[in-house]
């Protein structure tokens, strides 16, 4: 079966310090992932995508992900958190039947405190 | 340039009434998704239309749920005798049809929809 799980509800950063959110995915065939972020009454905004290539691809904001295939995973990181980057986040990857559909995950609320 | 635009962004009705959300996508998006988004959780697919290809309606959660494309640019989703459960944020996406599903998509701000 298809799936994307995000196991974190919620994760918690002080801002300044180094965030991951987590990311694990089951498709057959070469995955297709991304990252969006959704700010509080905002619609969902397009962060990085991992096609094919370099195992780590950088996005806007600051944030990065690295593919890891053995893992099958797609963590979003980001070196220095900002409180401005409270958000909640959501990984999608391509459904293996239909390219044109994504599979999300129930996303994660990031909250950065000063 | 001008992203994806919904209408309207806010919308109280009682159970029983229909209604009509619209969606612009960006300009030269070929492709459009209607999701729905219950608070604070993930997104619910509806509906895709390609081009002028057929419609891909298999996340309409019933037959009071309907869209249509016309002249493969804007987009309406209309709902039937509205019930208290279709309270969410309906939010649409454009995309690129890039080969394979490379492209992103691009959303809009959502209509959150109220029945009461």
């Amino acid at each position: 079966a298809q799936s994307v799980a995000q196991p974190e509800d919620q994760v918690n950063v002080a801002e300044g310090n180094p965030l991951t959110v987590k990311c694990t995915y089951s498709v057959s065939g070469n995955p297709y992932l991304f990252w969006y972020v959704q700010y509080p009454n905002r619609g969902l905004q397009f962060l990085l995508k991992y096609i094919t290539g370099d195992n780590l691809v950088k996005g806007s904001y600051g944030f990065e992900a690295e593919f890891n295939k053995s893992q099958t995973s797609f963590h979003l990181k980001k070196p220095s958190a900002l409180v401005s980057d409270s958000a909640l986040y959501f990984c999608a990857v391509r459904a293996s039947d239909r390219n044109y559909q994504l599979i999300w995950g129930a996303g994660t609320k990031l909250i950065i405190k000063p | 340039g001008a992203g994806v635009s919904q209408s309207p962004s806010n919308k109280v009705t009682e159970k029983g009434k229909d209604v009509e959300l619209r969606c612009d996508p960006i300009s030269g998006h070929t492709a459009l998704y209607w999701y729905r988004q219950s608070l604070g959780q993930g997104l619910e697919f509806l509906i895709y239309f390609q081009g002028n290809s057929a419609p891909d309606k298999s996340g309409l959660p019933s037959d009071r749920f309907s869209a249509e494309r016309t002249g493969g640019s804007v987009s309406t989703l209309t709902i039937q005798r509205t019930q208290q459960e279709d309270s969410a944020v309906y939010l649409c996406a454009s995309s690129l049809s890039l080969t394979g599903g490379q492209g992103e998509q691009y959303f809009g701000p959502g209509t959150r929809l109220t029945v009461t």
